[in-house]
């Protein structure tokens, strides 16, 4: 079955760049989504359709694609922002989706 | 304002079945495909399926891990999705959140599957 992969985790200092990577073989084709989860909440959307804010998300999220890899992106990283993020995209049909294993972001 | 609520989560033993319901409202929901998706408790999110609207026929999707035990309806008149759960395993234990994926969650409803 697909899969797409990103890291465990991510370390970053206040005030520092967190780029967080997802990487499958139908990104390219297929649309990437990212979300936010903090603990005991339900997702929230960050990106849409590989670099599309939604209105409401702070500009300090982007997101990136080259080939195969997408990339979140969170510039001057703020406490708040510790938190679960998920990429999710589609198979290569667009029919079954499937999301990453998720990367816990750790503000130091 | 835009409110999902899932319902129905539980304890049941394994080989057991559940049924689990997502009201809808504050948005169109019969344009809306509505999803389902699972989280184990420290582990990711999962997806389990979708179930598209009248114009695209009501086609569901499922993931393999439970394709021919789920089973995702849904009652327009009412603003309701159902997930219908059947053979239930431990490994099917998770909070349950009804979603349409990129716009709008509910808060999710926790089942667990144990004897």
């Amino acid at each position: 079955s697909y899969e797409l992969t990103q890291p465990p985790s991510v370390s970053v200092s206040p005030g520092q760049t967190a780029r967080i990577t997802c990487s499958g073989d139908e990104l390219p084709k297929q649309y990437v989504y990212w979300y936010q989860q903090k603990p005991g909440q339900a997702p929230v959307v960050l990106i849409c359709k590989d670099t599309e804010r939604p209105s409401g998300i702070p500009e300090r999220f982007s997101g990136s694609s080259s080939g195969t890899i997408v990339t979140l992106t969170i510039s001057g990283v703020q406490a708040e922002d510790e938190a679960d993020y998920y990429c999710q995209s589609a198979d290569s049909s667009g029919i079954y989706r499937v999301f990453g294993g998720g990367t816990k972001l750790t503000v130091l | 304002e835009v409110h999902l609520v899932e319902s129905g989560g539980g304890l049941v033993q394994p080989g057991g079945s559940l049924k689990l319901s997502c009201a809808a409202s504050g948005f169109t929901f019969s344009a809306a495909a509505m999803h389902w998706v699972r989280q184990a408790s420290g582990k990711g999110l999962e997806w389990v399926g979708r179930i598209r609207g009248k114009a695209n026929n009501y086609a569901t999707a499922y993931a393999a891990s439970v394709k021919g035990r789920f089973t995702i309806s849904r009652d327009d008149s009412k603003s309701l999705a159902y997930l219908d759960m059947n053979s239930l395993k431990s490994e099917d234990t998770a909070v349950y959140y009804c979603t349409t994926l990129v716009d709008f969650w509910g808060q999710g409803t926790p089942v667990t599957v144990s004897s």
